[in-house]
């Protein structure tokens, strides 16, 4: 079955830092998600990429899709202790029924120290 | 509402009981999804329901899960016989209609499911 890798599993970085995550998928996706959980909470939605090569931004978090559409990055710019969370990536199934269904990585835990 | 809710929030029961999770997706939101997180992990697919019917029960470990959503509204996770192995949050969320647009799934708080 589809699996999606996440590295590293682990980030501690001093505010002001960049970090980046990675996002590899044993098949191609049709679509990627973001989401980010805090320690304690659930995962919130943020963002969704669907095109090859496609580049978005929001504020200091730029997401990318990779031309394979197999793998995918988040780079944040200049942390700040508000980034600290786990981030995820989700990808969805290219060419499955269930169009609905992602799956998960396990997750980046981002800590950033004052 | 304005969000997904699930209850309880927290269950603590023997092993060998029986279950009931539920789950109020945001209202018009047609596709409602359960995950289960284990400490450390990714949410894990479990069943994804688009209206009343499951159109992917593939992610259910085995028969003792069962889910459903009578009227495409809220959803109920079923769980027969429990082990001490099916502790876990069980998350639910919900989405519009599948489509290629922009909207992600919106989670709810969980319910953290402890088999002793």
């Amino acid at each position: 079955g589809q699996q999606v890798m996440q590295i590293p599993q682990y980030q501690h970085v001093q505010e002001g830092e960049d970090f980046t995550t990675y996002c590899n998928s044993s098949t191609t996706l049709s679509n990627i998600q973001w989401y980010k959980q805090r320690p304690g909470g659930h995962p919130v939605f943020l963002i969704q990429l669907v095109k090859s090569g496609e580049v978005k931004k929001q504020k200091r978090l730029t997401f990318q899709f990779g031309e394979a559409k197999k793998n995918s990055s988040l780079h944040i710019t200049a942390t700040q202790t508000t980034d600290v969370g786990t981030y995820f990536c989700a990808g969805g199934n290219a060419g499955g029924t269930s169009y609905g269904k992602l799956t998960f990585g396990q997750g980046t835990i981002l800590t950033v120290h004052p | 509402g304005a969000g997904v809710s699930q209850t309880p929030s927290n269950k603590v029961t023997e092993k060998g009981k029986y279950v009931e999770l539920r789950c109020d997706p945001i209202s018009g939101h047609t596709a409602l999804y359960w995950y289960r997180q284990s400490l450390g992990q990714g949410p894990e697919f479990l069943i994804y329901f688009q209206g009343t019917g499951a159109a992917d029960d593939s992610g259910l470990p085995n028969d003792r899960f069962f889910a459903v959503r009578p009227e495409g509204s809220v959803s109920t996770l079923k769980i027969q016989r429990t082990e001490r192995g099916d502790s876990a949050v069980y998350l639910c969320a919900s989405s519009p209609e599948w489509s290629q647009g922009e909207s992600g799934y919106t989670f709810g708080s969980g319910t953290r499911l402890t088999v002793v």
